[in-house]
């Protein structure tokens, strides 16, 4: 069973840019997570995605949207660049909102120059 | 808000060492407790969980208890292999937040032979 997949795996952008991110949840899954992970702020909350539906949200800026597909991918949106965007932005698939286990994906490597 | 507090790292153990992560927690309900480890160049895989007072968890030789009185889940295993060198999270999910969880700031555990 293919895990969590994420792409791309790496990106360089510049300030001012926009970038999509993409994450296909293991298949059956129905809820899509994102976090920012980064040095100095740690493992960071973004959103939360169930039925094409954004049901929970971190401390983040408007500049950061998402979208779920039916098929139950996942997409965010980062527009207006900052260098502080920097990090590795993680996708997590469960079953439903309410299981506890989670599933990572590998991530995507975003460097803002 | 809720949060969680690990000890400060890195951690340097000898091959066959003793090992303890301490972990604290803040949380308004009943949360669930976890512990995420993740390896260089990967996304997180959930290691252990527990989900109410006195449970514990266990897996791949760690264990945890959830200590709802110190408000306290450490990690512990009693004898480290080079294959543990990895980054280790704690992390807690509220009943009501879905898939939302909150980390700690992690701990580089690195283990020589």
């Amino acid at each position: 069973k293919a895990g969590v997949t994420q792409t791309p795996r790496y990106l360089i952008k510049t300030r001012g840019q926009q970038v999509t991110l993409s994450c296909s949840p293991i298949s059956g899954h129905r809820s899509v997570s994102w976090y920012q992970q980064t040095p100095g702020q740690g493992l960071q909350f973004l959103f939360e995605y169930f039925s094409e539906t954004q049901r929970n949200k971190g401390n983040f800026p408007g500049r950061f949207s998402g979208r779920q597909f039916s098929n139950s991918r996942s997409e965010m949106n980062v527009s207006t660049l900052e260098l502080g965007d920097s990090a590795l932005y993680l996708c997590a698939s469960s079953w439903d909102r309410y299981n506890e286990k989670l599933f990572f994906g590998s991530g995507t490597q975003l460097s803002v120059l | 808000g809720d949060s969680v507090t690990q000890m400060e790292g890195p951690v340097t153990l000898s091959e066959e060492a003793c090992l303890t992560i301490n972990c604290t927690y803040t949380a308004t309900g009943y949360p669930s407790l976890f512990w995420y480890v993740q390896y260089p160049g990967e996304g997180l895989q959930l290691l252990l969980k527990a989900t109410k007072a006195d449970d514990k968890g266990s897996n791949k030789g760690f264990e945890a208890t959830y200590r709802k009185e110190t408000t306290s889940f450490h990690l512990e295993k009693g004898s480290v292999q080079v294959s543990d060198s990895a980054v280790y999270f704690c992390a807690l999910k509220e009943e009501t937040s879905g898939s939302r969880l909150t980390f700690g700031e992690g701990t580089q555990l690195t283990v020589n032979p």
